[in-house]
C-alpha cells in the first residue's frame, strides 16, 4: 500500500455527462475526505466518511453529487448532470485518528475533470 | 473553508528572510492544527502540525504557534530557500469531524 490512489487522473466530459471517480484510501485508515480545488485556492469540503458512514456532507454540494463508500474500503464520487463550473481537481484523503485525536491527512493525486 | 480564515493570501520574500502565515479557526473544540505545502501540480502534503496542549512546535526551519484563547496559529519558516516557494495551507478540524481548509498562501521566495 504506496499511498492514497484516485482514478482517473484526468476526466474530460461534455456538459450533461455523468461522472464517477475512485479512491482507494490507505488501507487501515477509516476517515475518508472528499474536497474540490480550483486554481489558486484552498480545498473545499465535500464530504466525509467514518468507515462505510457518510456522516457529513457540505450544505454548499449540489444534489447532483453522491459519494458512497459501501465497504468502508474504496469510496466513489458520482457528479450527475455535469456542468462547466465542475470543472475542478477532486481530492481525496484519508486519515486513522489516534489516541490524542486527529492525525494527518494524506492526500491522493486528485481527478481533473474538465467539462467542455 | 467556511471556518478557517488564512492570510495573506501571497507572500513575497527574498532568500533567507523569514516568513509568517497566519489563521484563523472558529471551532472551540479544534484540537488538532495541521499546515500543508502545495507544490505546483502536486497533492497537498504535511509539513508540521499541533496539538491544542502545546503553544508551539518546531521542526528545523519550521515552526508553528498556537493560541488557543484567540483561536488562532501561525506558520514560521526561518532562513528561507528557493525551494520553500509552494502553497501553504493551514487546517483545523469542524465538528470534530472533517478537516476543513484555509484559502491558501502563495509564498514565493526569491533567490
Amino acid at each position: 500500500d504506496t499511498g492514497v490512489s484516485q482514478d482517473p487522473r484526468h476526466k474530460i466530459t461534455k456538459r450533461g455527462q455523468n461522472v464517477t471517480f475512485r479512491c482507494d484510501p490507505i488501507s487501515e485508515h477509516n476517515r475518508l475526505y472528499w474536497y474540490r480545488q480550483t486554481l489558486g485556492q484552498g480545498p473545499e469540503f465535500l464530504t466525509y466518511f467514518q468507515n462505510e458512514a457518510q456522516l457529513e456532507k457540505s450544505r454548499l454540494l449540489s444534489d447532483r453529487f453522491s459519494a458512497e463508500r459501501p465497504k468502508g474500503s474504496f469510496s466513489t464520487l458520482e457528479i450527475q448532470r455535469t456542468e462547466q463550473g465542475d470543472s475542478a481537481m477532486y481530492l481525496c484523503a484519508s486519515s486513522q485518528p489516534g489516541t490524542l485525536g486527529d492525525t494527518e491527512a494524506f492526500f491522493g493525486q486528485g481527478t481533473r475533470l474538465t467539462v467542455v | 473553508g467556511e471556518n478557517v480564515e488564512q492570510h495573506p493570501s501571497t507572500l513575497s520574500v527574498q532568500e533567507g528572510d523569514s516568513a509568517v502565515i497566519k489563521c484563523t479557526y472558529s471551532d472551540s473544540a479544534s484540537n488538532y492544527f495541521p499546515w500543508y505545502k502545495q507544490e505546483l501540480g502536486k497533492r497537498p502534503q504535511l509539513i508540521i502540525d499541533i496539538r491544542s496542549n502545546v503553544g508551539e512546535k518546531k521542526d528545523q526551519r519550521i515552526a508553528v504557534t498556537l493560541n488557543k484563547t484567540a483561536k488562532h496559529f501561525s506558520l514560521h519558516i526561518t532562513e528561507t530557500q528557493p525551494e520553500d516557494s509552494a502553497v501553504y495551507f493551514c487546517a483545523a478540524p469542524y465538528n470534530n469531524n472533517d478537516m476543513r481548509f484555509g484559502a491558501g498562501t502563495r509564498l514565493t521566495v526569491k533567490p
